[in-house]
This record gives C-alpha cells, sequence and structure tokens, in this order.
C-alpha cells in the first residue's frame, strides 16, 4: 500500500452528521498533516499534528495520531454541505530531514447531503 | 486565495508544442514544488526547489524542465508531452525552516493540462 493511504476512498453522510476518515503509512515520521481539495482545484492544508502529539482540535477538527500503529483520523463535527472535497493526509519523513518534503495518499472522497 | 498563483488556469496542447507553466508566490517562502496529480492516483512530487536550488527530481522525465529563477517565481517547460501526461499541475511554496513544525505547503490552484 501506499505510504499516506486514507481510509475509506469515499464517504457520504447527510449534513449535520460527524465524519471520520482515516489514514495509515509506513515509515518514521516528523508530522502528519491533512489537507482538503475541492474539486479540480488547489490543496488547502487544514490541521498538523507533531509526532510527539496524540491529538489536536481546530474549530470543527479532531485529529488523532498513533504512531505506534502508525496511522491518523480526522473527524470533522456537524458537518455542511461546504465540506464536500476530498481530503489528504500527507507525511514528513525524518529521513527527508532538510528537504521540507511531504507524501501524499489517495485521498477520502467526501459528500455531504443536505 | 493562499497566495499562491498559477498561469494559465487550462491548457491544451499537441504532443509536438512547446509550453510553459508559471507559478509565482507572495508569500516570502523560500521553497517550492511541483506535482502533478492524476486521477486516481497519489499526488506525485516531480521537483522540489529550496532557496532557489533543485533538491529533489523524482524520476521526473526530461520532456519536463523545471526553472527557479528566484525564491517568488517556478516555472515548468513541457515540450513534446505525451497524452498520458494530460493531468492537474499543483505548484506549492512552503517556509523552509529548521523548526520542523513550519513545514505545511500553500498551494496553488494548478494548471489542467491535455495532450493531444
Amino acid at each position: 500500500s501506499q505510504q499516506g493511504e486514507e481510509d475509506p476512498q469515499a464517504l457520504s453522510i447527510q449534513e449535520g452528521e460527524n465524519a471520520t476518515m482515516n489514514c495509515s503509512y509506513k515509515t518514521s515520521i516528523n508530522n502528519l498533516q491533512w489537507y482538503r481539495q475541492n474539486s479540480g482545484r488547489g490543496l488547502v492544508h487544514l490541521i498538523l499534528i507533531r509526532s510527539n502529539e496524540r491529538e489536536k482540535h481546530s474549530g470543527r477538527l479532531r485529529v488523532t495520531l498513533d504512531t505506534s500503529k502508525k496511522s491518523s483520523s480526522l473527524l470533522i463535527t456537524a458537518s455542511r454541505a461546504a465540506d464536500t472535497a476530498s481530503y489528504f493526509c500527507a507525511t514528513d519523513d525524518v529521513r527527508d530531514f532538510g528537504n521540507e518534503k511531504l507524501t501524499f495518499g489517495t485521498g477520502t472522497r467526501l459528500t455531504i447531503i443536505p | 486565495e493562499t497566495g499562491v498563483t498559477q498561469t494559465p488556469r487550462h491548457l491544451v496542447m499537441g504532443m509536438t508544442n512547446k509550453k510553459s507553466l508559471k507559478c509565482e508566490q507572495h508569500l516570502g517562502h523560500n521553497a517550492m514544488y511541483w506535482y502533478k496529480q492524476s486521477a486516481k492516483k497519489p499526488l506525485e512530487l516531480m521537483f522540489v526547489y529550496n532557496f532557489k536550488e533543485q533538491t529533489e527530481n523524482n524520476s521526473v522525465p526530461s520532456r519536463f524542465s523545471p526553472e527557479c529563477p528566484n525564491s517568488s517565481h517556478l516555472f515548468l517547460h513541457l515540450h513534446t508531452l505525451q497524452p498520458e501526461d494530460s493531468a492537474l499541475y499543483l505548484c506549492a511554496s512552503s517556509p523552509r525552516s529548521m523548526d520542523r513544525g513550519e513545514s505545511e505547503q500553500y498551494f496553488g490552484p494548478g494548471t489542467r493540462l491535455t495532450v493531444t
């Protein structure tokens, strides 16, 4: 599987419900980031969690990181139609120190049904 | 928008054409990137520039030629492309810092390239 592989590949929920997406990775990391992409547009950075952190919040977003399992989850609470987008996790590998390189997953396509 | 602009937004070119994609960032960042995004594939890193120096070439075919004249501008020169090169090409920038917490990237809107 790819470094930074999201699960599920696609998710449809009703507006107001919570959406949870998962990401698995393979190597040791400095940090893990989540990005959002609206159709055919650039990616927008949502949140960064460092390898020594276990949980982080930003507005309606909650990210967890389990480095022993090499996995992360992104929770969006009280979803809105505007949350419809693709969500990607990206990892900053410890071996790439000094190169500022991220490895992205294949993404989860989230659809919020009004 | 995010402070990273890309032109053109859409480009259709034949396999024998030569064209260039342009990226400009107004964020004062020192690292810039080119990515290729194809349908149902992970985002593929193509090139990385730190302080105008190329630090990563991710086995990209020579028909793609990057240029970074200064830390605000990045070009991708294209020649004799193949139909499988059709994709969304994204430019990004990030602060260049020894603090590993500053590796978030800021993306432009992309150029949708179609090779006919």
